[in-house]
């Protein structure tokens, strides 16, 4: 399986700040997806972002507060911008996205906005 | 419409108790993967095991046995023998195809607590 690492692992933000998350992945993978995970929530689907195009955003997510970046192949980013308190939570990227993948995830940044 | 449902919210075990954690899924597809996830305290999801919808034997790995039945629609997970370890918040996840990108549905969750 690769390996996944995300920076920061965490951070405490002030509302209104912008925080940049990255994903390094060892291997290149075409694929790659960003979720979020609310206080005792489930996971939930930010975007997907293939290497070489704009990130394909879920329902209720829009790219002027989630840009992502995917400059290569075992690289990503994801901005959340223009902080508030109902942004902390966990960020996770992870790998896969075909039906034949085992998606691994990242460690996730934990993310706590005051 | 691809759904995964998690009735258990929380539960408490003894050490060495056995413990089942329930998953029911909905989908139209007939090819389809299931998972199960575990995610200690310290946030990592951890991936346990992926089943194709063609697979219906049971698995056995250690102490942990999944049980896949398509004719009611679940993909329950065992723990026998349960440990502290064990305690952790677990996901079952169904791959929903769309587009030719296939995405996670997550269930809910079920918080596994198990007490020494």
């Amino acid at each position: 399986s690769a390996v996944i690492s995300q920076k920061p692992s965490r951070d405490i933000c002030q509302r209104g700040t912008s925080l940049t998350i990255q994903c390094q992945v060892d291997s290149q993978v075409t694929m790659m997806f960003w979720y979020r995970q609310q206080p005792g929530q489930s996971l939930t689907l930010i975007a997907t972002a293939n290497q070489g195009s704009e990130a394909t955003y879920e329902s209720g997510f829009v790219i002027d507060k989630f840009p992502i970046s995917r400059p290569n192949l075992t690289f990503s980013t994801l901005t959340v911008s223009n902080m508030s308190p109902e942004d902390s939570s966990i960020y996770l990227c992870s790998l896969g996205g075909r039906l034949t993948d085992t998606q691994y995830f990242g460690p996730g940044t934990r993310l706590t906005v005051l | 419409a691809q759904k995964v449902t998690q009735a258990q919210t929380e539960i408490s075990v003894v050490e060495k108790e056995d413990v089942t954690l329930d998953c029911v899924y909905e989908t139209r597809d007939t090819t389809y993967y299931l998972f199960w996830y575990k995610q200690p305290p310290s946030g990592e999801l951890v991936f346990l095991i992926r089943r194709n919808s063609f697979d219906e034997q049971n698995e056995i790995s250690g102490r942990y046995s999944w049980n896949f039945q398509k004719s009611t629609s679940s993909f329950n997970f065992t723990i026998t023998a349960s440990q502290v370890v064990d305690s952790a918040v677990y996901f079952c996840a169904l791959i929903r195809p769309q587009g030719g990108s296939e995405k996670l549905v997550f269930g809910k969750g079920t918080k596994l607590t198990v007490n020494p």
